[in-house]
């Protein structure tokens, strides 16, 4: 099992433009999440998705729009990059037995706005 | 609204010194976690803790909860260099919620 993975790794955007950082899973895990972290602030939940078919707001949504095309795949689209939006974005997913609601994370992607 | 406090963010220790990392929360929660993460990686689940008193040991580490007093602690014995990373510790809202609120992480730098 590859758990979680996201692509890309590394990424460089220029201000305004847009790009989509993929997520997937193959534990069969429900809920999926997107963080962000920054030097000091610790991780932060943009937006995380229950089931497929639903998603709900994060600490931190503006700037950020979700998908959550299938039980696997959970997706965080930045429409019009803006620097503030450098950081390390981790994806994580959760599942299983209900009580433990453990979060296993992805690689994470390294993203500069310039 | 459920809030996260771990302290100290950072810490210099020597090896072979013992110390504990706090994570304290504001509201009522019956799960804690604590996370590892190496510089440049993702975070790893060190231990899951679901009830008052539970205690989870691994290895050097050893991490305890006390709901009532609302702290976790993460226990350090004899600390060794590669135990050098950053912790998190996250905490779940009472009520199943399956967001997470995760405190800001201690940096742990274990010198020879």
């Amino acid at each position: 099992n590859a758990g979680v993975t996201q692509t890309p790794k590394f990424q460089v955007l220029k201000t305004g433009q847009s790009m989509t950082l993929q997520c997937a899973q193959d534990m069969n895990h429900n809920s999926m999440y997107w963080y962000r972290q920054d030097p000091g602030m610790g991780l932060r939940l943009i937006y995380y998705s229950a089931s497929e078919g639903t998603t709900d707001k994060g600490e931190v949504p503006n700037g950020y729009n979700v998908s959550r095309l299938n039980k696997r795949e959970f997706s965080l689209r930045l429409e019009s990059a803006a620097p503030s939006q450098t950081s390390v974005y981790f994806c994580a997913s959760t599942g299983g037995l209900v009580v433990m609601n453990e979060q296993f994370f992805g690689p994470g992607t390294r993203l500069t706005v310039l | 609204e459920l809030k996260v406090e771990q302290n100290p963010l950072f810490l210099s220790m020597q090896e072979g010194k013992n110390y504990t990392i706090y994570c304290n929360y504001s509201t009522t929660s019956d799960r804690l976690y604590w996370y590892r993460q190496d510089p440049g990686k993702s975070l790893e689940s060190l231990f899951v803790l679901l009830s008052n008193g539970a205690v989870k040991q691994e290895g050097r580490l050893m991490a305890s909860l006390d709901t009532k007093a609302r702290l976790s602690t993460l226990h350090i014995t004899a600390a060794v260099h590669d135990l050098s990373a950053t912790y998190f510790c996250a905490v779940g809202p009472q009520g199943g919620s399956e967001k997470l609120v995760f405190g800001k992480g201690t940096k742990l730098t274990v010198n020879p």
